[in-house]
Order: structure tokens, then sequence, then C-alpha cells
């Protein structure tokens, strides 16, 4: 089993409507967890970061954590095809005092005009 | 990113011949990361350093090396390359283990 997984999609949302990722992790992964967007041939671009239970809001993106059932989740609202992207979800693993991120597989998220 | 220059950008070789990538940052980050990318498996770690002369295994580091002579740079070696390592290798930095990493623009590199 993966640490973090991911539907791996293709998810397609109409223009204007709401976007939701969702990742699930396993007992290893800490309470670090990142949402990062990679754009067809770009590099991961970090958007959201969220280190305890609850919502965390900046701008149109969302994120949700509930440690208890051990999922984090992104909602894009208003989503605009520039949404249109491959959404990364990663959590840090505690390593002898270095954490480290691992990564879910990503899921491809298409804004239909 | 322009805190995190990547070479080379692409690059094609033979199997069985050494090929060395480079990140170098401006940052003056303590912590970075290299990953390769291939379809279906997302972004694994391959190794990553702590500090200068400080290093780790990740998840996939087999038939790769890394040194980090300074803390700007840190070069990740494949000492005989295999058509398995045929990916798009990233560069990542962070400040502290905990915080979000910034990428690099990667390299696509083939080995034929």
């Amino acid at each position: 089993q993966k640490e973090v997984e991911q539907n791996s999609g293709p998810l397609s949302v109409p223009e204007g409507a709401i976007a939701s990722l969702n990742c699930t992790y396993s007992d290893r992964v800490s309470q670090s967890f990142f949402w990062y967007r990679q754009y067809s041939g770009k590099s991961p671009e970090l958007i959201m970061s969220i280190y305890s239970n609850g919502d965390k809001e900046d701008g149109r993106f969302t994120a949700q954590l509930n440690k208890a059932s051990q999922y984090v989740s992104l909602l894009i609202r208003d989503s605009q095809p520039s949404d249109s992207a491959t959404y990364l979800c990663a959590g840090a693993i505690s390593n002898f005092g270095n954490e480290k991120l691992t990564f879910g597989t990503g899921t491809r998220l298409t804004i239909i005009p | 990113d322009a805190g995190i220059t990547q070479s080379p950008r692409h690059k094609v070789t033979e199997t069985g011949t050494p090929v060395t990538l480079r990140c170098h940052q401006t940052e003056n980050h303590r912590y970075m990361y290299w990953y390769r990318q291939d379809p279906g498996h997302g972004l694994r770690l391959i190794h990553y350093s702590y500090g200068v002369k400080d290093t780790d295994k990740g998840e996939v580091s087999d038939g790769y090396s890394v040194s980090r002579s300074k803390t700007e740079d840190f070069l990740l070696t494949l000492e005989s390359a295999t058509s398995s390592q045929t990916s798009v290798y990233f560069c990542a930095i962070s400040t502290l283990a905990e915080q979000p990493q910034h990428f690099g623009d990667g390299t696509r590199l083939s080995i034929l």
C-alpha cells in the first residue's frame, strides 16, 4: 500500500463548478500535507499547505484535513480552464528527525468550458 | 523557479555511460532532494541531502549516487545508465524538513 493514495482520474468538471480532489494516507504519514499543481511538461508548483485538522482557505482553493479519517482534500471553487492540470498530494514521513515527502500519483483535472 | 537551476535540461545518452545531473540553488536552503517522475508512479524520491556532505537514500536509490560539497550544489550521478532510468528528474529544495519543497524545472533524460 502506498503511503499516499489518490484517484488518478481523469476528473472532468464544468467551468464555474467546484472541483473536489481527494487523497488518503497511511499511519506512517505525519501531520504536514501539501497540494501541488503540475501543468503538462512543467514542474510541480506548491498551491496549498495544511498542518492541522480542519479547513484552510486561500482564494478559490480550500484544503481540508481530517486526521481521524486520514484524508486530505482540495476544493477548487469557480473552476477555470486554467485549473486544468495534474494535482499532486504529498505528506511528510518522519525519518529520524529528517522528514521526507511522499507523493500520490496525482489526479488529472480537466475543466470543461 | 528562479532560485533553482537544473542542468542539463535535456540529455540523450547510451546504456552503460555515466551521467551527472546538477542542481544549483541560490536560496541557501539546507535541504535538497532528487526525484524521478514516471507515468503511473508519480514523484519518487531518489536521494536527499540535509546539509553539506550529509545525504540519505530515498525509495528508489539503486543505481544512483549523490554528492553535496557545497550548500548550493547537489549532484546526481548514474554510474552506468540503464534504459530503466529514462525519466524526468526533478530537484527540490526546502528550508526545513517539514516545510514545503520547491522544484526546479526538471531534466528530461533518455537512455537508449
